[in-house]
């Protein structure tokens, strides 16, 4: 099992410019989240997904879309990048909610001029 | 916004020592508790739940006081290995997690 994959590893963009950030995992989770990382902070959600089909936004949705078309895939969407959304992007599953572990992918390093 | 806090650290031990972290949560309803660890740069990982009853899992022992609303998490017999973040979850069984900052923790030989 691949496990949790996130492309790409890093990228930069200018302010304005759309990108999808990409996620797939192989484990068959229904739940999976997107979230951003910023220095001296928590981990904040950005939007979740608890099956295909199904998702709903977290703390920090503001300029962020996303998609749940199968069960594997989870893209994150910067409509309109702006330098606030300098930050690392972690993708995260797990079989369900409740008590069970999040898998990480090894995250996106962002970073909006 | 519910939160979830922690000394940042750094905490400086030498290899062998014993440390411990807490973490303090807002929300008295909170349902399940966790310990992450994160490696410079790199994703977190699960180290372990943290049960009502407290639990260990080798060198280390995590512990819950609902009525304090505080997690500790007990590192015995430091290893240089151990050198990391560890970050403190939240659920509050609303499909979204709270995450602390995190406490960094520098293991010396």
């Amino acid at each position: 099992n691949a496990g949790v994959t996130q492309t790409p590893k890093f990228q930069v963009l200018k302010t304005g410019q759309s990108m999808t950030l990409q996620c797939a995992q192989d484990m068959n989770h229904e739940y999976m989240s997107w979230y951003r990382q910023d220095p001296g902070m928590g981990l904040r959600l950005i939007h979740y997904s608890v099956g295909a089909g199904i998702t709903d936004q977290g703390e920090v949705p503001n300029g962020y879309n996303v998609s749940r078309s199968t069960t594997e895939d989870f893209p994150l969407r910067l409509l309109s990048a702006a330098p606030s959304q300098t930050s690392v992007y972690f993708c995260a599953s797990s079989r369900d909610f409740t008590n069970n572990e999040q898998f990480f992918g090894p995250g996106t390093r962002l970073t909006v001029l | 916004r519910k939160e979830v806090e922690q000394d940042p650290g750094p905490f400086n031990v030498p290899e062998g020592a014993t440390v411990a972290f807490n973490c303090t949560y807002s929300n008295s309803a909170s349902q399940s508790f966790f310990w992450y660890r994160q490696d410079c740069r790199k994703e977190p990982k699960l180290l372990m739940s943290v049960y009502s009853s407290g639990n260990e899992d080798g060198r280390f022992t995590a512990q819950l006081n609902r009525a304090s609303q505080y997690i500790s998490l007990l590192i015995r017999d430091s290893k240089l290995s151990d050198s990391a973040t560890y970050l403190c979850v939240v659920n509050e069984g609303n499909y979204q997690l709270i995450w602390g900052a995190g406490t960094k923790l520098i293991i010396k030989p």
